[in-house]
């Protein structure tokens, strides 16, 4: 049962410090995004991969946040230095743009991170 | 105004009514439209995919797309508690736009 994974699954910080979370596509897919939610916004694409080379980070503040894909396997999302408003549910998802059509989205459980 | 617009609800219904969920957008180049039910503290899932206009149908659940209006519905027969759940729209290609979601509770 192919399935994204993320870590850590609960992630609670102070106020300036780093924040690294790491995502495990569904093995074959060549597309990777990153997604917050939160109540108020709900779902917000930050970045998004193909092939490993971003597309588009421009939902992300560049100040403090950066998104990597060291490998196909392995997507990383990290926060330095982390705020309180960084407070959310970060939700990776993956999917296989090879069809032409839409890429469909199969999503993971997300980090639910709580900055004090 | 949010490209993709979806009532938050949340919406009560008893078992074995029919649910009626819908969104509209603003983007006409918008050709892909999907559905993703999200479980408490789970990530969202996809329910249903529809390209275009028209009608899909799986199960219980049909997808409806009305381009001339900028609509879009899902509607649920025979909602059952499991139903119980957080759905929301989305529209476009790669870059899907997310609705903010409408929460459905189902009782018994």
């Amino acid at each position: 049962d192919a399935r994204v994974t993320q870590t850590p699954r609960d992630k609670v910080t102070e106020m300036g410090q780093e924040v690294t979370m790491r995502c495990q596509p569904i093995l074959g897919h060549n597309t990777v995004f990153w997604y917050r939610q939160t109540m108020m916004q709900g779902l917000e694409l930050l970045a998004y991969f193909r092939n490993r080379a971003p597309l588009d980070d421009s939902g992300m503040p560049k100040d403090r946040f950066s998104a990597e894909m060291p490998d196909a396997t392995l997507a990383t999302l990290k926060i330095q230095p982390s705020e309180p408003r960084d407070s959310a549910v970060y939700f990776c998802a993956s999917g296989d743009s090879t069809s032409g059509r839409a890429t469909e989205q199969y999503f993971g459980p997300g980090t639910r991170l709580t900055v004090t | 105004q949010k490209e993709v617009e979806q009532d938050p609800g949340p919406l009560s219904v008893p078992e074995g009514a029919i649910v009626s969920l819908n969104c509209t957008y603003s983007n006409s180049a918008f050709q892909y439209f999907m559905w993703y039910r999200q479980y408490s503290r789970k990530g969202p899932e996809l329910l249903m995919y529809t390209y275009s206009s028209g009608n899909k149908e799986d199960g219980r659940f049909t997808a409806q797309v009305d381009k001339s209006s900028k609509y879009i519905s899902l509607f649920i027969r025979d909602s059952q508690p499991s139903d119980s759940a957080t759905y929301l729209c989305a529209a476009n290609t790669d870059k899907l736009i997310f609705g903010t979601g409408t929460r459905l509770q189902v009782f018994p």
